[in-house]
């Protein structure tokens, strides 16, 4: 267990729907990162907070956003959903947030658009 | 930006005998090199990191080792056993590319007995 939790563990929807997924970083770390996992397309960093603040952006599209509230969890919108958005979506914690910090790994959220 | 290549995509090994992945990246600017390891149903859980004033780093039947002329790491894993069976990613983070992780597209390790 690494100390980063998730919920939920599984999603389905319909396509146009709009969905939010939670993170709860490790206690004690400031930083929190999404990525999208998909048979194509591998693990891809989505975005990076640290405490609060956005840090980092990778390939996310418009559709989405994220934000990392004062409590230091964050939230992962997806809007406007395509069934090309089914994936498992993972989100990371790190202490405080630099590129050579160990990244622990929730246990992810499967999102099933139909 | 980052490109990080990892091969074999699939290994078969007894139980028992050696397994090594390797990976390479395309920008020198890396500096940090985390493997993972994901079960089914499971996130990627971090087994080992190497960082790029290093060239080798070990944890029990765990070894990483890292050539930065060469743009390239490797996983060792020594003794096997089946719940060594798993996806191992390899990835690369560098604070030019915004401390993200650029991951490999994964080896699927089965591990015989």
């Amino acid at each position: 267990d690494s100390g980063v939790t998730q919920t939920p563990k599984h999603l389905i929807t319909a396509t146009g729907q709009r969905v939010t997924l939670r993170c709860s970083p490790r206690s004690g770390d400031l930083s929190v990162y999404w990525y999208q996992q998909s048979l194509d397309q591998g693990l891809q960093f989505l975005i990076q907070y640290y405490n609060g603040e956005e840090r980092a952006k990778g390939n996310i599209l418009e559709r989405f956003s994220a934000q990392q509230f004062p409590d230091l969890h964050s939230e992962l919108n997806l809007s406007s959903l395509e069934l090309g958005d089914s994936a498992l979506y993972f989100c990371a914690s790190s202490a405080a947030g630099g590129a050579d910090d160990e990244q622990y790994f929730g246990p992810g959220t499967r999102l099933t658009v139909t | 930006g980052e490109n990080v290549e990892q091969h074999p995509s699939t290994l078969s090994v007894q139980e028992g005998d050696s397994a090594v992945i390797k990976c390479t990246y395309s920008d020198s600017a890396s500096n940090y090199f985390p493997w993972y390891k994901q079960e089914l149903g499971k996130g990627p859980q971090l087994i080992i990191d190497i960082r790029s004033n290093v060239g080798e780093k070990k944890d029990q039947r765990i070894a990483v080792t890292l050539n930065k002329t060469a743009k390239h790491f490797s996983l060792h894993i020594t003794e096997t056993q089946p719940e060594d069976s798993a996806v191992y990613f390899c990835a690369a983070s560098s604070m030019e590319y915004g401390n993200k992780l650029v991951f490999g597209a994964g080896t699927i390790l089965r591990v015989k007995s």
